[in-house]
């Protein structure tokens, strides 16, 4: 069974670096499938981010494509999600999930249970 | 505001169905059938019911099913047991290489 869980700290400051790490359990990525990042904001929807290949191949959402890095680490079978020039609109629970099929996902087999991250002073 | 719309809420009693809908535009869900739905149970991780509009996972009860006509697709849950109680999502691939969401729906038993 597939498990994924986010690390990384609750607060981040207005104009910093969001940092989130995925640990996968059940499965070596280095194997193959993309590895995604959703987030929901309080009183919103669910917006996918974007998607890492096993490969470090990269796929982003356009509207946050200039300030979203992903990568993968396969030694430790986790990637990595960095947002930058964060703000309060950025305050979301921020899920990894495995997209299948594309990068943006015709589904989403497996997320983990979300890390909420707040962006204030 | 989300890209594909759901009712906030619906509900039923035990052992009724209920159906939810997910209304998008010919750019996503009218234009492919790749519509998924998700349980969630806040603070668990959320759960794929659905995918392709109307393939189940395996380990997915039967009581679930899902249908598209045009640009609105819907999750259709039969029999209803106090455990399908969950906020449920819907989300479509769309014609700009991007994944769309529902806003959600919460399901009350009654």
């Amino acid at each position: 069974q597939v498990q994924l869980q986010e690390s990384g700290p609750g607060l981040v400051k207005p104009s910093e670096t969001l940092s989130l790490t995925c640990a996968v359990s059940g499965y070596s990525i280095s194997s193959g499938y993309y590895w995604g990042w959703i987030r929901q904001s309080p009183g919103k929807g669910l917006e996918w981010i974007g998607s890492v290949y096993h490969n470090g191949n990269t796929y982003y959402n356009p509207s946050l494509r200039s300030r979203v890095t992903m990568s993968v680490d396969t030694s430790n079978n986790q990637f990595s999600l960095k947002m930058s020039s964060v703000t309060a609109a950025d305050t979301a629970v921020y899920y990894c999930a495995r997209p299948r099929i594309e990068a943006a996902g015709h589904y989403f087999d497996y997320w983990g249970q979300g890390t909420l991250v707040t962006v204030s002073s | 505001q989300s890209a594909l719309t759901q009712p906030a809420s619906v509900s039923g009693s035990p052992g009724q169905s209920v159906t939810i809908s997910c209304t998008g535009t010919s750019s996503d869900v009218g234009g492919y059938n790749y519509v998924s739905w998700y349980q969630h149970h806040p603070g668990k991780a959320p759960k794929l019911m659905i995918y392709d509009v109307s393939e189940r996972p395996s380990g997915v009860s039967n009581r679930f099913s899902g249908s598209k006509s045009g640009n609105t697709a819907s999750l259709t849950i039969s029999g209803l047991q106090a455990e399908d109680e969950a906020d449920y999502y819907c989300s479509s691939y769309t014609r700009s290489t991007t994944s769309v969401f529902g806003g959600g729906t919460k399901l009350t038993v009654l």
